[in-house]
């Protein structure tokens, strides 16, 4: 079974200010790492993905994520933060057969002037 | 590159009623997904196809609701004898199966917007 954590539901921050959302996982098996960005009344964009290799991974509009096995953790950063971060960000695992995805509750960015 | 379309946006209906929902997904994509998103949770996954055969279903899914997926295109979900704890959004997400199972990138439609009363 595979599970996620988003410690925080809700980060507020300064425009221009980096940030950073917290995501744990638990997993039997080998896993994929995603983070996914929901704008109001909208469907999810992918942010970033983490498969295999380089720990590091950049993504659209500024973010990056680190992949730490040994902390099983993959924490979403953005080293400053613009009006139009103001989402909901979410966390999600997939390993194992069909590769659905297992979704964290989501963290409330809200960017502030 | 059309993207994932689903049909209705929102449906409003009374509690017993049936409702169907409709998912496109992006051309070639064999894999489809539908996952259910209620206030302030993540999606949840419901169910998935390979082409026309569905290969796995949640607990989630109760022996109310049905999913389709003819000729490996398009996608059904249909909720009979709707309850208002079905409210919820309804999204659906395809992606292509790649060698050896990686996991590639699911791409979601807007949603569908249930409210039961």
């Amino acid at each position: 079974a595979q599970s996620v954590t988003q410690l925080d539901s809700q980060v507020p921050v300064f425009e221009e200010a980096p940030v950073e959302l917290r995501c744990n996982y638990s997993s039997s098996v080998s896993v994929y790492l995603f983070w996914y960005v929901q704008y109001p009344n909208q469907g999810l964009q992918l942010l970033l993905k983490y498969l295999s290799g380089s720990t590091l991974v950049k993504g659209i509009n500024g973010f990056e994520a680190e992949f730490n096995k040994s902390q099983t953790s993959f924490h979403l950063r953005k080293p400053s933060v613009h009006i139009s971060d103001t989402a909901e960000y979410f966390c999600a695992v997939s390993g194992g057969g069909g590769n659905k995805l297992t979704f964290g509750t989501g963290t409330q960015l809200k960017v502030e002037l | 590159d059309t993207g994932v379309s689903q049909d209705p946006r929102h449906k409003i209906t009374k509690r017993g009623q049936n409702v169907t929902f409709r998912c496109d997904p992006i051309s070639e994509h064999n894999r489809l997904y539908w996952y259910r998103q209620t206030l302030g949770q993540g999606p949840e996954f419901l169910t998935y196809f390979q082409n026309e055969a569905q290969l796995e279903k949640s607990r989630l899914l109760s022996d109310r609701f049905s999913a389709e997926r003819p000729k490996g295109s398009f996608s059904t979900l249909e909720i009979q004898r709707t309850e208002q704890g079905d409210s919820a959004m309804y999204l659906c997400a395809s992606s292509p199966r790649l060698a050896g199972n990686v996991a590639d990138t699911q791409y979601f439609g807007p949603g569908t917007r249930l409210t039961v009363l």
